[in-house]
Parts: structure tokens; sequence; C-alpha cells
């Protein structure tokens, strides 16, 4: 299996601008997480999903952040309107209940300028 | 609220001797515990976990000790190599759900 793949790894983007970060998890886990790295809070887990359906949503910072996962093997975590502030890397990870610890992708760099 | 606290964001140590990272939880609740490593432009992965019903797991040069009572962890790197340094997030988790990372700790180990 090719792991946790997010994409794009970088994106550049303008304040009000629409941002799209996309993960695919690996193959048969059934949990996927979204986190969001930053120097205060290190990795802050935005939201979590089980089995496609969103669990805990407690951690999205506003409401200009959205996440869905439509099918097993794809989620969008969505900013709009984005802001300078918005600017980290974010992580998607998934894992199975056949495993204690998550598998992390290698992370989209957003930056808001 | 932060529920994983790792209070020291650096540490440097000489190549051969013992690297030891601490980490803080408030949540009584949480039963698995974990640490990654987190190189540069890389995602963190997985290094060592340990389940609450035990107090000590070795695997190799990394030991991880968990103290329930004082809702403390440790991981314990003998001897450190150059290529440990890395950055390492404490995690925690209940059920196998919702992982709880800290803030991290950048290792440094100098040759």
């Amino acid at each position: 299996d090719a792991g946790v793949i997010q994409s794009p790894r970088h994106e550049v983007t303008e304040m009000g601008q629409e941002v799209t970060l996309r993960c695919k998890p690996i193959s048969g886990h059934n949990s996927l997480f979204w986190y969001r790295q930053t120097m205060m809070r290190g990795l802050e887990l935005l939201i979590y999903f089980n089995n496609n359906v969103p669990i805990d949503d407690s951690g999205m910072p506003e409401d200009r952040f959205s996440a869905k996962m439509p099918n097993a093997s794809f989620s969008t975590l969505k900013i709009q309107p984005s802001e300078p502030r918005d600017s980290a890397v974010y992580f998607c990870a998934s894992s199975s209940y056949l495993n204690t610890e998550a598998f992390f992708g290698q992370g989209t760099r957003l930056t808001v300028v | 609220d932060q529920q994983v606290k790792q209070n020291s964001p650096s540490l440097s140590v000489q190549e051969g001797r013992i690297s030891i990272l601490n980490c803080d939880y408030t949540n009584s609740m949480f039963d698995y515990f974990l640490w990654y490593k987190k190189y540069p432009a890389e995602g963190p992965t997985f290094l060592i976990s340990i389940s609450s019903i035990k107090d000590k797991n070795e695997d190799g040069r990394f030991t991880v000790f968990l103290n329930k009572s004082a809702k403390h962890l440790s991981l314990h790197i003998v001897p450190s190599q150059p290529g440990d340094s890395a950055v390492y997030f404490c995690a925690a988790s209940r059920n196998g759900n919702q992982f709880y990372f800290g803030t991290g700790t950048s290792l440094t180990v100098i040759p």
C-alpha cells in the first residue's frame, strides 16, 4: 500500500480564496483524521471520521472550515474563505480497528497571503 | 484545551548518551499512549506505544514508561544517535479513537 496520500503537497493562495485539501486513506482503514500542525498547539485534531461519518468536529476552528468523506477512499478539508492565520501544515491520518496507531500522510503546507 | 502536554520544546543530547522525552496528560480515560517521530517535510511516523495496563514497553533502543497515577509518560532513547534528531510527539487515545497529540519536542543529538 502507498500509505496515506495527501494533495497538494504545497498550496499558496490569496486571502479570501477557497482552499481544498485532499486525502486518500490507507485501503481498509475505517477511521480518518485531519490534523493541523502549529508551533503553539502542535498537532491539533480538527475532525475525526469513522466509517465515513464525522464523529467529532469540535476541533474545527471556525465555520470557515468544513470536511467531507463521501466514501471510504477519499476525504476533503475545505477552508472558505481562507485567512493568513490558516497558514500551517495540514495532515491527514488513517487507522483501522485492527491497528492501535494512526498512519500519517506527508502533509499539505498551506500558505495564505 | 491541551489534553496532552510536552513542556520541553527542545532537547540536546550528546551522541551515545540517553535522551529522555517527557509527556503529561490530563484525561484519565486515555488507555493507549504513543510516541511519533517526525522529520522535516514528512508526516509523523509511529515509533512505540504502551497500553494503560502496562508501565513499560521496550523496543530496541526505545523504551516508554507510563506512570498512570502521575498521568505522565516518558520516552528513553539509549544510546542516542544523530539519526534520532527529529521532533517527537506524544499522543494519547481512548478506545483507539481520536488520537490527541502534544506540541512536540525537538531532539538534537550532537555527534
